[in-house]
């Protein structure tokens, strides 16, 4: 079975410091991986997405995400939050085969404290 | 430019009643898709097409029906509205289903009383 874990639901950062959003991962085979966010009152709105090849993926925003097999994660991460980055974030997953759709996780609360 | 949108942005409803929640994507995708999203539950799909006259359940299809009748819409029906049923319901799209990412409208609340 398919499904995506975010151990924090909330996570706080004084602005200017790096953030972390965390997100492991179980599926069957070789996963494609995505980060959507969320404002307030909207759909979510994709970040980036892990395919293949490098393990750090870049995004929207500044946003970059790491990719690690062995340890099946996907951690979001940014150098340097902004207040504006304050959102829901999801980590989501879809098997290379066998699935039509995505399997998301329940979300971290990000809040970026001036 | 107006991608995937959903109509109406909020309803109430008493128990038992029926309604339709309309999707519409001007991105000429083949895949659609309908979530509900609670809290602390992240988003469930509830059911999803993955062309023009096709559809499949999601991972939580009871209660709810769906049509495809032309490729840029995609309409969520409850038949007999029930409290559980009270969300915010997603719709969202895809160029095709693999490495594509998915577009999401901004949603419709739906109470029911």
């Amino acid at each position: 079975a398919q499904s995506v874990a975010q151990p924090e639901d909330q996570v706080n950062v004084a602005e200017g410091n790096p953030l972390t959003v965390k997100c492991t991962y179980s599926v069957s085979g070789n996963p494609y991986l995505f980060w959507y966010v969320q404002y307030p009152n909207r759909g979510l709105q994709f970040l980036l997405k892990y395919i293949t090849g490098d393990n750090l993926v870049k995004g929207s925003y500044g946003f970059e995400a790491e990719f690690n097999k062995s340890q099946t994660s996907f951690h979001l991460k940014k150098p340097s939050a902004l207040v504006s980055d304050s959102a829901l974030y999801f980590c989501a997953v879809r098997p290379q085969t066998g699935a039509n759709n995505l399997f998301f996780g329940t979300g971290t609360r990000l809040t970026v404290i001036p | 430019n107006a991608g995937v949108t959903q109509t109406p942005k909020f309803r109430v409803l008493k128990t038992g009643q029926s309604m339709t929640l309309l999707c519409a994507q001007d991105m000429n995708h083949e895949y659609m898709y309908w979530y509900r999203q609670d809290p602390g539950m992240g988003l469930r799909l509830i059911h999803y097409s993955v062309g023009e006259g096709t559809t499949a359940k999601g991972e939580v299809p009871d209660g709810y029906n769906v049509s495809r009748l032309k490729k840029q819409n995609f309409l969520l029906g409850l038949e007999s509205a029930a409290p559980s049923q009270t969300s915010v319901y997603f719709c969202a799209s895809s160029l095709w289903a693999t490495d594509q990412p998915q577009h999401f409208g901004d949603g419709t609340r739906l109470s029911i009383l």
